[in-house]
This record gives C-alpha cells, sequence and structure tokens, in this order.
C-alpha cells in the first residue's frame, strides 16, 4: 500500500513567490496533520484536520499560511507571500481515528521548502 | 512550546550497546507515544504506552512510563548501525493533538 505521498519533494523559491504543498493521505484515513520542522523550533503542529474539517489551526504562524482539505484524499498547504523564514522541511501526517493524539500517525516524506 | 524534552540531546554508542534515551513532559496525559525518524525521512511510529501502564516491549525496544515523575524512557538493546536515527517521545496537547517533544540524535558506530 502507498504510504502518505507529498509533492513536491524539494522547493526552492524567491521571497514573494506564492507555494503550494501537496498531501495525499493514505486511504481511509480521517486525520491529516500539516507539520512543519526546523533546527531551531522543532517539530511543530501546523493544522490538522478530522473528517476534511479543520480542527486546531493554531499552530498556523500566520495569515500567510493557509492550508484546505476539499476531500479525504487530498490537501494543500499554501504560503503567500513566502518569506526566508518559512525555509523548513513541511511533513504531512495521516491516521484513522476520532482521537488523533491516541493513534498512530503516518509520515510522508516531507517536503523541503527553501524560500531565497 | 513543546511538552517533551528529551534527554540527552545527541548520543554515539558502539554497535551491540545499549542506548537509553529519557523524555519528561510537563502536563497530564493520557498515553505517551515514541517515533524514529532516519535522516531526511518522515517521522515513524515505535510504540505507543499508556497511561495506566508502566513498561512496554516492542523487539529491541523497552519503554518505561512514570506518571509520578512524568518522564519515560526508550531503550534501544543490542544497537545496530541501522538504529541511528533521532528519536522523539510525543504526548497529547490541547484539543487532543500529539505535541513532539526535541529529539535525541542517535548515532550508532559499526
Amino acid at each position: 500500500d502507498a504510504g502518505v505521498i507529498q509533492s513536491p519533494r524539494h522547493e526552492v523559491t524567491e521571497m514573494g513567490q506564492e507555494v503550494t504543498l501537496r498531501c495525499k493521505p493514505i486511504s481511509g484515513h480521517n486525520s491529516l496533520f500539516w507539520y512543519r520542522q526546523t533546527m531551531m523550533r522543532g517539530l511543530e503542529l501546523l493544522i490538522y484536520f478530522n473528517n476534511n474539517v479543520p480542527i486546531d489551526d493554531s499552530g498556523m504562524p500566520e495569515d500567510r499560511f493557509s492550508a484546505k482539505m476539499p476531500n479525504a484524499s487530498f490537501s494543500t498547504l499554501k504560503i503567500q507571500p513566502s518569506e526566508p523564514r518559512d525555509s523548513a522541511v513541511y511533513f504531512c501526517a495521516s491516521s484513522f481515528s476520532t482521537s488523533p493524539s491516541t493513534d498512530t500517525q503516518y509520515f510522508g516524506p516531507g517536503t523541503r521548502l527553501t524560500v531565497l | 512550546s513543546q511538552q517533551g524534552e528529551e534527554d540527552p540531546q545527541a548520543l554515539s554508542i558502539q554497535e551491540g550497546e545499549n542506548a537509553t534515551m529519557n523524555c519528561s513532559y510537563k502536563t497530564s496525559i493520557n498515553n505517551l507515544q515514541w517515533y524514529r525518524q532516519n535522516s531526511g525521512r518522515g517521522l515513524v511510529h515505535l510504540i505507543l504506552i499508556r497511561s495506566n501502564e508502566r513498561e512496554k516491549h516492542s523487539g529491541r525496544l523497552r519503554v518505561t512510563l512514570d506518571t509520578s515523575k512524568k518522564s519515560s524512557s526508550l531503550l534501544i538493546t543490542a544497537s545496530r548501525a541501522a538504529d541511528t536515527a533521532s528519536y522523539f517521545c510525543a504526548t497529547r496537547g490541547g484539543t487532543d493533538k500529539l505535541i513532539f517533544g526535541t529529539g535525541t540524535r542517535l548515532q550508532v558506530f559499526p
């Protein structure tokens, strides 16, 4: 079975450009998570969805970040406009449960974003 | 802010030795999970221990939980070079989400 799929794997862009990261969760999973990982701040939860509905977006750093989940098999994380401090590895993860804290999360390979 | 703090931050050992990593957390939990991250990869779930459990085993992994001290430890026995990775504990934060610790970087030399 395919795991969580993320695209692109690497993205290099210039400051001010729009960046869209994509995620396909594992089929049948009903929770989806977007994380950001940096050396300085570690792994941070940005937002998570349950049954395509955003449950907690308190980790979204600012209005430049937005996330959507139009259906159970696709989610996007958009940064507009991008800034150098957004450079990080962005992970998508999915799980099957109604209680995300008690179930195994399956992580994608991540998207390494570099904003010049 | 992060709920879990791992200790040590980095650990280097020889193959065959045991590796012990510790995690301390701040608030009451229902369970605690450990994840592994190989360089350049996503995290992989290793084991979940519930608050009413004191010890759990999975292959060469042994996890303990002391809720009175708000701490957990992960022991990897007979380590292998392939165990080289970062290890994270994760606990429940507000709104039922997982919050990951800072991680321990383990290097196992052949």
